[in-house]
């Protein structure tokens, strides 16, 4: 396990629900991100929190709603998904510091939930 | 210009073949290049990273070579097993001006090694 845990692993939702995903990281980071995974696409940035400040939105519709109460959690607050939003929702954290010299800088990702929008 | 460009998109190889997947790049502030790969059920987990100021980096039967000046790097596995079937993602990153070190990645390789 990469301690990175996300739930639910898998939802079903509707178009008009309102439903959360969950994200926690046992590692002490204090970066914490969301990406989108699409079939046959790249990974796409979602949402950064660097010491539970936004730091980054990648022009990310309205209906998706990050949330990071600490730095060891993040959620995604979804409501009035379109079915081109089904994929796989990937959680990350990372350290926040300058890169030092012999340390590999590393995201470490949770299993993902994989959202069905009906 | 944020782009990484990633191919081949699927390759096979039988055992103890040499898959070899390529990136290319245009943003010359990305200073940090790391590769990740996916098990299916799985998030991606870091493989092995370079950086600009060498050509090669090896760990264990994975190497990637960066060539600077053309924009592009790429990994190697030698000695490819059964076990190295997965989806093997480049990234790039600008992370000497970003605290958080945001990824872009490439499209995807899906490989398969037969037995």
């Amino acid at each position: 396990e990469t301690g990175v845990t996300q739930t639910p692993r898998h939802l079903v939702m509707g178009m008009t629900n309102k439903k959360s995903l969950k994200c926690e990281q046992h590692l002490g980071h204090n970066a914490m991100y969301w990406y989108k995974q699409s079939a046959k696409k790249p990974l796409e940035l979602m949402f950064v929190y660097n010491f539970k400040e936004q730091t980054e939105n990648n022009s990310v519709p309205s209906r998706f709603s990050p949330e990071c109460p600490n730095s060891s959690h993040l959620f995604l607050h979804l409501h009035t998904l379109q079915p081109e939003d089904s994929a796989l929702y990937l959680c990350a954290s990372s350290q926040d510091s300058p890169l030092l010299a012999g340390v590999t800088y590393e995201q470490y990702f949770g299993p993902g939930t994989r959202l069905t929008v009906t | 210009q944020q782009q990484v460009k990633q191919s081949p998109q699927s390759l096979i190889v039988q055992k103890g073949g040499i898959p070899i997947i390529n990136c290319a790049y245009e943003n010359t502030a990305f200073d940090y290049f790391p590769w990740y790969q996916q098990f299916p059920g799985k998030g991606p987990a870091l493989l092995i990273a370079i950086r600009p100021d060498v050509s090669e980096k090896k760990e264990g039967r994975f190497t990637i070579s960066f060539n600077k000046s053309a924009k592009q790097f790429s990994l190697h596995i030698m000695d490819s097993q059964p076990g190295d079937s997965a989806t093997y993602f480049c990234a790039a990153s600008n992370i000497s001006s970003s605290n958080t070190g945001k990824l872009i990645f490439g499209q995807g390789t899906t490989l398969q090694v037969k037995p």
